[in-house]
């Protein structure tokens, strides 16, 4: 099956800077990437979702890149503010009918103000 | 338009006790996912409901949990009888057929077996 690394599992940065979190997957049948962000006592919400046809994807602050061939895609996060602060997870689904989720270990991001 | 909906938001029970997680997804939704993260590891796949039916249970640990969705509505999850490895936070989510599209978490439902 699906196994997801990611990196780091804890980050953190002065407020302004970027953040990158990387993640590689295993199967190569993936085809589903999103990103998932936890604030404390609530559950994991979508910020960015990336699919295989696609190399990059933005949307204002956050952007993820795919490297089909690498097996490996990264969430880039500019110009980072306090309430960026949260637990970040990468995931992959590949082409079954569920669309189930294997998800990476996390990485606790910490902006310091 | 209500989220996924999870209840309790926190259990704590004794080894040995049986406990009923509840999950309402997002109304119209009849994709329904279990999820639990065990001890700050990843979180990891439970089972798969479209609409009253399993899709794919693969990932339920032992035939000490048991899930239900009744007329394809809200789930339950079943933990008898719990054991000290069980403690985690389960999380249901929830997303429009077909499968592929966004899936919505719950808050979660954080389980202490003692």
């Amino acid at each position: 099956g699906e196994n997801v690394e990611q990196h780091p599992s804890t980050l953190s940065v002065q407020e302004g800077d970027s953040a990158v979190i990387k993640c590689t997957y295993s199967d190569s049948a993936s085809n589903y990437f999103p990103w998932y962000k936890q604030e404390l006592g609530k559950g994991p919400q979508l910020i960015i979702d990336i699919r295989s046809n696609v190399g990059e994807k933005k949307d204002q602050r956050i952007a993820v890149t795919l490297n089909k061939t690498a097996k490996h895609f990264s969430l880039h996060i500019t110009e980072t503010q306090p309430e960026d602060s949260a637990v970040y997870f990468c995931a992959a689904s590949g082409n079954n009918a569920g669309n189930m989720l294997t998800f990476g270990g996390g990485t606790r991001l910490m902006v310091k103000p | 338009e209500a989220g996924v909906t999870q209840f309790p938001s926190h259990s704590v029970i004794e080894k040995g006790q049986t406990v009923t997680l509840r999950c309402d997804p997002i109304s119209g939704h009849d994709n329904l996912y279990w999820y639990r993260r065990v001890m700050g590891k990843e979180i990891k796949f439970l089972l798969h409901f479209v609409k009253e039916s399993k899709q794919d249970e693969s990932g339920m640990p032992n035939n000490r949990f048991l899930a239900e969705r009744t007329g394809g509505t809200y789930s339950t999850l079943k933990v008898q009888p719990a054991e000290l490895e069980d403690s985690g936070v389960y999380f249901c989510a929830s997303s429009h057929l077909p499968a592929g599209t966004e899936a919505f978490f719950g808050q979660g439902t954080r389980l202490t077996v003692v």
